[in-house]
């Protein structure tokens, strides 16, 4: 078991440029999630995904677009980096007994991206 | 704005000493979740609780909630050099979906 991968692990973009951050997990977990961490924040989830097809905004959507084709794929796009999107993203994945019930919570390394 | 907040923000104690963190949180939860994170890695899971439980404990690792007062405690006994770490409580609504994370409690295990 591989649990959660992100890649890349670091990357640097020029303002205006777009990208994807892979996310992909084995554990057929119906709940994936992206959060970005900056310093003195904590984690802030920026959208999430219950289940293949569904997908919905959490609390920092703006700039990010995000699709769940597959349950083990949840990318993360950046359409038009900007300097405020430099940070450490993080994705993760959890299995869910139904609405309110989610658990324990499995992360990926992390992809450290910086715009310039 | 963030469901969580962890007090303190930071934490400094001998290694022996027993290090208590605390989680306050605003509506009401269907679980509750301790995270420990190392410096430049991801989140693990430590410890999670349910809104009708009110202790759980696992290795050195004590967790109360009340629900009447929206918090939690973490309590780790004994400290070690390796408890030197992030810890983050993270919860789960009732009737939604999200694991909504705090800021966190960096706690410096001093030798």
């Amino acid at each position: 078991n591989a649990g959660v991968t992100q890649t890349p692990k670091f990357q640097v973009l020029k303002t205006g440029q777009s990208m994807t951050l892979q996310c992909a997990q084995d554990m057929n977990h119906e709940y994936m999630s992206w959060y970005r961490q900056d310093p003195g924040m904590g984690l802030r989830l920026i959208h999430y995904s219950v289940g293949a097809g569904i997908t919905d905004q959490g609390e920092v959507p703006n700039g990010y677009n995000v699709s769940r084709s597959t349950t083990e794929d949840f990318p993360l796009r950046l359409l038009s980096a900007a300097p405020s999107q430099t940070s450490v993203y993080f994705c993760a994945s959890s299995y869910s007994l139904g609405r309110g019930m989610n658990t324990e919570a499995f992360f990926g390394q992390g992809t450290r991206l910086t715009v310039v | 704005s963030q469901q969580g907040e962890e007090d303190p923000q930071a934490l400094s104690i001998q290694e022996g000493e027993n290090a208590t963190m605390n989680c306050s949180y605003k509506t009401s939860i269907n679980n509750l979740q301790w995270y420990r994170q190392n410096s430049g890695r991801g989140l693990v899971h430590l410890i999670l609780i349910r809104s009708n439980e009110r202790e759980k404990h696992s290795g050195r690792l004590r967790v109360t909630l009340d629900t009447s007062k929206k918090s939690s405690s973490l309590l780790i006994t004994a400290s070690r050099a390796a408890d030197t770490a992030s810890y983050f409580c993270a919860t789960v609504l009732n009737r939604d979906d999200k694991i909504i994370f705090g800021k966190g409690t960096r706690l410096h295990i001093l030798p």
